[in-house]
């Protein structure tokens, strides 16, 4: 079945460093892909749509500049923490959909990473 | 506005008895609808789906869930709980680019409820 790979799963870092975290569709490819930030009592946020060849598209109140998003290829997007603080210590989550399935538009399930944890110090 | 929610923080049922978590939804168009089940520390797996044809969904593992349009209700079942089934469990609904302005159909989630089943 359809694998996304997320690296690293956990990871400290000081403030103000940047961290980046790498999303993997193994074994199809993935024109588009989601970010996803989970806080701790559980609620999952959408952060962005990551566009494969283009801009991400940013959810209302995600700070694009705080959290950088390349899909440089069909395979793999990148998410950039930068100059991170503590308050942005959560679990991030990638996810991805599978180009060029039959369907309905938004009928096909997203194939998740384990997802990253971030604890900025 | 779109919206998805899951009304109950925690499930709390006996190993063998019948399981229910809580989801409804508020769509534009013909809902599509999904379940996930998150473990700790790990992403979400799929558990089932609706998007058209039967109300009664079958997914993986034994759960269930059934669709009611009027009620705008999809709720995930289980006729007999295990210990492993407790986890994290997420209702999702699609939301067409018309309805945000975006370019993509995406996916939004309830806050999430957590089940835990008793020995």
């Amino acid at each position: 079945g359809a694998v996304v790979s997320q690296h690293p799963s956990r990871v400290i870092c000081k403030s103000g460093t940047s961290v980046k975290i790498e999303c993997r569709s193994l074994d199809f490819q993935a024109t588009t892909m989601f970010w996803y930030r989970q806080f701790p009592k559980k609620s999952l946020m959408l952060m962005a749509t990551s566009n494969e060849g283009s801009k991400a598209t940013y959810e209302q109140g995600v700070e694009k500049d705080k959290f950088l998003i390349n899909h440089a290829s069909l395979t793999l997007s990148t998410l950039t923490v930068t100059s991170a603080h503590p308050e942005d210590s959560s679990f991030y989550i990638c996810s991805a959909r599978p180009s060029g399935l039959a369907g309905p538009p938004g009928a096909n399930v997203l194939t998740f990473g384990a997802g990253s944890r971030l604890t900025v110090l | 506005a779109q919206s998805v929610a899951q009304p109950e923080d925690q499930v709390n049922v006996a190993e063998g008895n019948p399981l229910t978590v809580k989801c409804t939804y508020s769509v534009s168009g013909n809902p599509y609808l999904f379940w996930y089940v998150q473990y700790p520390n790990r992403g979400l797996q799929f558990l089932l789906k609706y998007i058209t044809g039967d109300n009664l969904v079958k997914g993986s593992y034994g759960f269930e869930a059934e669709f009611n349009k009027s009620q705008t209700s999809f709720h995930l079942k289980k006729p007999s709980a295990l210990v492993s089934d407790s986890a994290l469990y997420f209702c999702a609904v699609r939301v067409r680019p018309r309805d945000y302005g975006g370019a993509t159909n995406k996916l939004i989630f309830g806050t999430g409820t957590l089940l835990a089943v008793q020995p």
